[in-house]
């Protein structure tokens, strides 16, 4: 069974709408931590954000935001206001137990 | 601080051949991870050594070999390459514990097996 699902294999969306990519994780640990990478066309996966799993205040960074709901085992990740540059792959990932486990990936493509 | 450095970025080789693929972590850094990514199967842990030990494997067959130096330097070997070897091989490094703290990756070397 995938540790963390991400349903949304690609998404296209127009600059400026909102995006909200899904991610779904699976764990027995009560302590583990959530991650969000960003992987342009370059291949560099970029660190996006942090959040273990004690910790469940959502969070705002800019145009990006992250909802984390344990009873729902998710840990959504919303862009507002959508630019070109934010074209990518997004990668949810999970920790637990010391190994790390990513997701398949979402590509998001942003139409000008 | 300088980020990871992977090099060479590009390989060409045919099969049966073996590469070496070398990492460097940020300064700092002792906990170094690789990964495979490719379209089929995602991004897959391959080993993560710390300290010049190999501390976590995943499920990779022993061509797939690493080492890694005092100076946390590390390199990943591949022997006896097979078409489907052909990746974005990453590589990652943390303080100590990637589990508990973030791993900052590298570009990628990417592998093309002929």
């Amino acid at each position: 069974a995938q540790k963390v699902t991400q349903a949304q294999t690609e998404i296209s969306v127009v600059e400026k709408e909102d995006v909200t990519l899904d991610c779904v994780y699976e764990t027995r640990d009560t302590t583990y931590y959530l991650f969000w990478y960003k992987q342009p066309p370059s291949g560099e996966l970029v660190f996006l954000i942090r959040r273990n799993s004690f910790d469940e205040q959502n969070e705002i960074s800019g145009r990006y935001s992250w909802n984390f709901q344990k009873s729902t085992s998710s840990f959504n990740f919303t862009i507002t206001a959508s630019q070109v540059v934010d074209s990518a792959v997004y990668f949810c990932a999970l920790s637990e137990f010391s190994q790390f486990y990513f997701g398949t990936g979402t590509s998001l493509t942003v139409i000008p | 601080k300088a980020g990871v450095t992977q090099t060479p970025r590009y390989l060409i080789k045919t099969r049966g051949q073996q590469v070496t693929l070398s990492c460097s972590p940020i300064s700092g850094h002792r906990s170094v991870s690789w990964y495979q990514q490719t379209p089929g199967q995602g991004l897959q842990f391959l080993f993560e050594y710390f300290s010049e030990t190999q501390r976590n494997k995943g499920n990779f067959p022993g061509r797939f070999s690493g080492r890694q130096f005092s100076n946390s330097r590390s390199e990943m070997n591949v022997s006896t390459l097979e078409l489907g070897d052909s990746a974005l091989y990453l590589c990652a490094s943390s303080l100590a514990r990637p589990g508990v703290e973030t791993q900052y990756f590298g570009p990628g070397t990417r592998l093309l097996v002929l």
